[in-house]
């Protein structure tokens, strides 16, 4: 398994501020992702975060707003930029050590913007 | 992209009963799914996988079962127990090919009570 520190846990922010969450792994991996779930629904996935290169975001997510850094194997970022009631929600990274292999999750940030 | 599909969104059991959680996924190119327990307020937490070579894998009081020609899998518990209480979430992804990754796309989760 992987042990997965994700800061903070939870955070109360104002509209229009940017919020950095952190992702630290105890073992490098080769892929790691960010995922938001909102209260009571599934997990979405907002982009995977690749090692040396930019982020690969899924559709409905853009670099602008949720920027992410990877600068080497066992760290990310995701920072929430601009943030809005809308963007209350729990974010999620999870880390896969090798191709093909199980996904691991942190145990969340839970932000709620005011 | 693939769209997994999962059902019930709720399910209350008797303890002792058994409860069965169904998915249907619609890419053929899937290959590996796993089914995660998340407990209020907790992490995700893989419990049980199978892969697409398998047509049935178990663990103590759990079993996937993966039907590849009707694109579904579904998830046996048996024995319920009250800690089994969380909501059950179904996956699918695809080995990544040359250059790509693993895309795991999840179920919209299932709710699973326990009743003592």
């Amino acid at each position: 398994s992987a042990v997965i520190s994700q800061k903070p846990s939870r955070d109360i922010c104002q509209r229009g501020t940017s919020l950095t969450i952190q992702c630290q792994v105890d073992s490098q991996v080769t892929m790691m992702f960010w995922y938001r779930q909102q209260p009571g629904q599934s997990l979405t996935l907002i982009a995977t975060a690749n090692q040396g290169s930019e982020a690969t975001y899924e559709s409905g997510f853009v670099i602008d707003k949720f920027p992410i850094s990877r600068p080497n194997l066992t760290f990310s970022t995701l920072t929430v930029s601009n943030m809005s009631p809308e963007d209350s929600s729990i974010y999620l990274c999870s880390v896969e050590r090798d191709r093909g292999d199980i996904q691991y999750f942190g145990a969340g940030t839970r932000l709620s913007v005011l | 992209g693939e769209n997994v599909e999962q059902h019930p969104s709720t399910l209350s059991v008797q303890e002792g009963d058994s409860a069965v959680i169904k998915c249907t996924y619609s890419d053929s190119a899937s290959n590996y799914f796993p089914w995660y327990k998340q407990e209020l307020g907790k992490r995700p937490q893989l419990i049980i996988d199978i892969r697409s070579n398998v047509g049935e894998k178990k663990d103590q009081r759990i079993a996937v079962t993966l039907n590849k020609t009707a694109k579904h899998f579904s998830l046996h518990i048996t024995e319920t127990q009250p800690e089994d209480s969380a909501v059950y979430f179904c996956a699918a992804s695809r080995a990544p090919g040359s250059g790509g990754y693993q895309k795991v796309t999840f179920g919209i989760g299932t709710k699973l009570q326990v009743i003592p």
